[in-house]
């Protein structure tokens, strides 16, 4: 699977977008990008993935560039339980496994 | 509806004592298994996989086991434990299509003293 960098950590105000960047500049063809969040003491929540087309859902917008080396999830009015670990994937089509880098710290302040 | 549970949620044990997290999945047939640990202050680190039935597969060397004896249920063990052993550990599952997600259980809290 793919490398992933992402910013150790980011704050953002409540009510604002939180927008989380994430580098996968060695992705193939066939790897999905992946993004979880992880609440202190509970397991890690799915959020939303994609492979080329820009994805949304109730949680978040996923936008990924045109070369896919690089990818941002949005989450459009972020509030305090927004607080959390996020971690961005990558991951082939088919592959039985899903690894977690260290992710971005998100602290949404008041 | 699909439902993953692990247990114990806590548990505190002495240096060389064994180990035994339990986790079972219900509502879904035939998933892949999975345990991570998370370290404190650490990331997610994959430890096994199961793709089925007695299959497993490890990720690192070290000092634990897992086993699957059902469809549905995943065991983590280790006959005694280290003190690197403390920590947060994290089962879920998983549907063979291509791109299903990961659903991860509650959590177990190992201290290890």
């Amino acid at each position: 699977d793919a490398k992933t960098t992402q910013p150790p950590s980011m704050d953002c105000a409540e009510g604002r977008a939180a927008n989380l960047p994430c580098n996968h500049s060695t992705i193939s063809g066939n790897e999905y990008v992946y993004w979880y969040r992880q609440i202190h003491s509970q397991g890690p929540q799915y959020i939303i993935h994609g492979l080329k087309n820009n994805e949304t859902n109730e949680m978040a917008s996923l936008i990924i560039t045109e070369d896919r080396k690089s990818s941002t999830l949005i989450l459009p009015h972020a509030t305090l339980r927004d607080t959390a670990v996020y971690y961005c994937i990558v991951r082939v089509q088919g592959a039985q496994k899903l690894v977690f880098g260290q992710g971005t710290r998100l602290t949404i302040n008041p | 509806s699909q439902t993953i549970h692990q247990w114990p949620a806590t548990l505190v044990q002495p240096v060389g004592s064994p180990l035994s997290l339990e986790c079972t999945v219900e509502g879904t047939s035939n998933p892949n298994l999975y345990w991570y640990r998370q370290a404190a202050g650490r990331g997610l680190q994959l430890l096994f996989y199961s793709v089925g039935i007695g299959q497993i597969s490890s990720e690192v060397p070290q000092n634990l086991s897992a086993s699957r004896p059902q469809d549905r249920q995943f065991i983590l063990s280790s006959k005694k434990l280290l003190l690197s052993d403390s920590g947060f550990y994290l089962c879920a599952w998983k549907r063979k299509e291509n791109t299903g997600e990961l659903f991860f259980g509650e959590g177990s809290r190992l201290t290890v003293l």
